[in-house]
């Protein structure tokens, strides 16, 4: 079984256009987040939500918009998307958020080139 | 949360012990000491973490020194499949900090 799923694993796209990626955690965890890891393999997180709930919030553009319908489900929406936005984005899971007891799990990763 | 610093690149032999070390000389009493690592293509993966005393599970040990200013990773028995980038982290307790990735260590196992 898949603990951390994402879809679409590429996608390629115009700049532009609007897109999204799924994320579903099936380990009952609280806590997900969205990193995004760039051509020099720089990881760097730019959202996190505990219970559905926005609790971290890096400096990203407002066209980057998360989206969680429960606690399993944390989406990535992109409107008008920009060829910088062309990176490997990565959805991630812990149990809590407090450090010591969050253990992150992360997705296969979704490959996003913006034309 | 604490800076750390550690080298670009490492080989180590199948079948030998890998010791990846990691500087966090400006850590503070309550930061958690990480490591994760990334196999090419994939997503990162958690390998262990500990406060102040040693630490060991399945996968490795770490070794923190008695002033936590320094780590070591510990591979006992390196594989071709651990050949990665590992990412040493140090995050606050109990605050709902990020984990900052650095650039890590580039691990290459040699057959």
């Amino acid at each position: 079984d898949t603990a951390v799923s994402q879809t679409p694993k590429y996608l390629v796209t115009q700049m532009g256009n609007d897109k999204s990626i799924k994320c579903e955690q099936n380990l009952g965890h609280d806590t997900m987040y969205w990193y995004k890891q760039d051509s020099k393999k720089f990881l760097k997180i730019m959202f996190s939500y505990n219970n559905k709930e926005l609790i971290i919030n890096e400096t990203v553009p407002n066209r980057f918009s998360p989206k969680s319908p429960d606690k399993a489900h944390l989406n990535l929406h992109i409107n008008s998307l920009e060829l910088g936005d062309s990176a490997v984005y990565f959805c991630a899971s812990s149990q809590v958020y407090l450090a010591g007891r969050d253990t992150q799990y992360f997705g296969p990763g979704t490959r996003l080139t913006v034309l | 949360d604490a800076k750390t610093t550690q080298p670009t690149s490492m080989d180590c032999a199948e079948g030998r012990a890998a010791n990846l070390p990691c500087n966090h000389s400006t850590i503070s009493g309550n930061e958690y000491v990480y490591w994760y690592r990334q196999i090419h293509s994939q997503g990162p993966q958690y390998i262990i973490h500990g406060l102040k005393n040693n630490e060991t599970n399945e996968m490795a040990s770490l070794i923190i020194t008695e002033d936590r200013k320094s780590s070591t990773l510990i591979l006992p028995h390196a594989t071709l499949r651990d050949t990665a980038v590992y990412y040493c982290i140090v995050r606050v307790a109990n605050t709902g900090n990020q984990f900052y990735f650095g650039t890590g260590t580039s691990l290459t196992v040699i057959p």
